[in-house]
């Protein structure tokens, strides 16, 4: 049972436009959400979070949104460069207690010139 | 952040031979965890590291394949016992404080078994 998905295996947009990358998730007692961006034969890298209490979290080029009614959130990336290309994976956690997290399947950006 | 180093990097494994992998923080952490990647698969929690005491595994991982060690609060091992080609993962070590705050990644040990 996949509890954490990213429907899009990956994604391709061109420099300088908005990347959008979605993610859905089944458990309602998830309350803390994570964006990692790993690059091959590397660990992945914290980009930005999101707690259950905001719906709506920015960072420089990076936002976070969560819907939590619909148990939804998306990451946006503007202006996307290349240097963004790479694999983006959400994650969730559900007990801060253990920072125990779920990990979506990932989706794979490529931002080209 | 923390910095978090692992060894090997990087290794080719004998079918049936176990390999112990590394993990050294630059802090003392509260929380210690062992995650594999499969390829082309997600992220997957084999088990928490617990200081002192036995590791907490995830449903489908046991002991006996994935022997953990934590012996302080800035250390830990991850054993692969009796490796087969399905073992043939990167295995990452992740470090983070409690109550949600982020949670950081080694740089991951890619082994190939054959």
């Amino acid at each position: 049972d996949q509890q954490v998905k990213q429907n899009s295996p990956s994604l391709s947009v061109q420099e300088g436009r908005i990347s959008i990358l979605n993610c859905d998730y089944t458990n309602s007692m998830f309350d803390y959400f994570l964006w990692y961006k790993k690059y091959p034969a590397e660990g992945p890298t914290f980009l930005i979070s999101i707690s259950s209490i905001k719906d709506k979290n920015e960072d420089g080029r990076f936002t976070v949104f969560l819907n939590k009614s619909a148990k939804h959130l998306s990451l946006h990336i503007v202006p996307s460069q290349p240097g963004d290309s790479a694999v983006y994976f959400c994650a969730a956690s559900a007990d801060h207690n253990t920072d125990k997290l779920i990990f979506g399947t990932g989706t794979r950006l490529q931002v080209f010139p | 952040s923390a910095v978090i180093s692992q060894k090997p990097s990087r290794d080719i494994c004998q079918r049936g031979t176990s390999l112990t992998i590394q993990c050294q923080v630059d802090s003392q952490v509260t929380m210690m965890f062992w995650y594999r990647q499969q390829p082309g698969q997600s992220l997957t929690l084999i088990a928490t590291a617990n200081q002192g005491s036995e590791a907490t595994y995830e449903s489908g991982f046991v002991i006996d394949k994935f022997p953990i060690s934590r012996p302080n609060l800035t250390f830990s091992t991850l054993t692969v016992s009796n490796m087969s080609p399905e073992d043939s993962s990167i295995y990452l070590c992740s470090v983070g404080p409690s109550s949600g705050n982020t949670i950081y990644f080694g740089e991951g040990s890619w082994l190939t078994v054959v």
